[in-house]
């Protein structure tokens, strides 16, 4: 069964980047659906960031679009996000999801990310 | 951008009622393409149904789902304990690929 683990520091600061790395076991990378970041600020609903294939191939969302990347390394099996200029806004539990048929089938347990100084 | 409207916002119920959850789109979406998801508090969100009316894996058939264009409904027939959370709705598409309802919460 695929599991998927976030990492990545809890806190970053005002105007710096943030970066993240998801983690997939019990499947290849390249074997997976397509992989997806979704973040929940506190007390709030889900936003989808973007999603990424084994072949590097990337979706994104449009609000977000100009201060996202997302990378994949299939030797480590695992994928990254990357997110620029970080303001109190993009505090928010960051949530890596493989895609099933138009949804996303399977969470990892997410990771608490804080923009502070 | 399709918007996704859920209602209402706090459903309060008791064990054993019948829960009726709606997700409304702006624009007509494919039936393939909904999906619902639960949320309990300090949890992951976990898949409940996709494909307007499939159950996803381990999900018991007390939920349904049902809808067609830019009506959907959750229903939960009967009520359980652990069946309090938050349910959003989620629709596949086209920028962005996945975008999500606000969330019903579904409080005893």
């Amino acid at each position: 069964q695929v599991q998927l683990q976030e990492s990545g520091p809890g806190l970053v600061r005002p105007s710096g980047t943030l970066s993240l790395t998801c983690t997939v076991s019990g499947a290849s990378i390249s074997n997976s659906h397509w992989l997806s970041w979704v973040r929940q600020p506190p007390g709030k609903g889900l936003e989808w960031i973007g999603e990424i294939y084994h072949t590097g191939n990337t979706n994104y969302n449009p609000s977000l679009k100009s201060r996202v990347t997302l990378s994949v390394d299939n030797s480590k099996n695992q994928m990254s996000l990357i997110l620029t200029s970080v303001t109190a806004a993009d505090t928010a539990v960051y949530y890596c999801a493989k895609a099933g048929a138009y949804n996303l089938e399977v969470w990892g347990k997410g990771t608490a990310v804080t923009v502070s100084s | 951008e399709i918007v996704l409207t859920q209602s209402p916002d706090t459903l309060s119920l008791s064990p054993g009622d019948r829960a009726t959850l709606s997700c409304r789109t702006s624009q007509s979406v494919s039936s393939n393409y909904l999906a619902w998801y639960q949320q309990k508090p300090g949890q992951v969100p976990r898949l409940v149904i996709y494909g307007t009316s499939n159950r996803a894996t381990g999900i018991p058939d007390r939920f349904s789902g049902s809808g067609s264009g830019t009506d959907f409904t959750l229903t939960i027939s009967r009520l359980e304990p652990e069946d309090f959370a938050v349910y959003y709705c989620q629709r596949y598409g086209s920028s962005p690929l996945y975008s999500f309802g606000q969330g019903t919460k579904v409080e005893i």
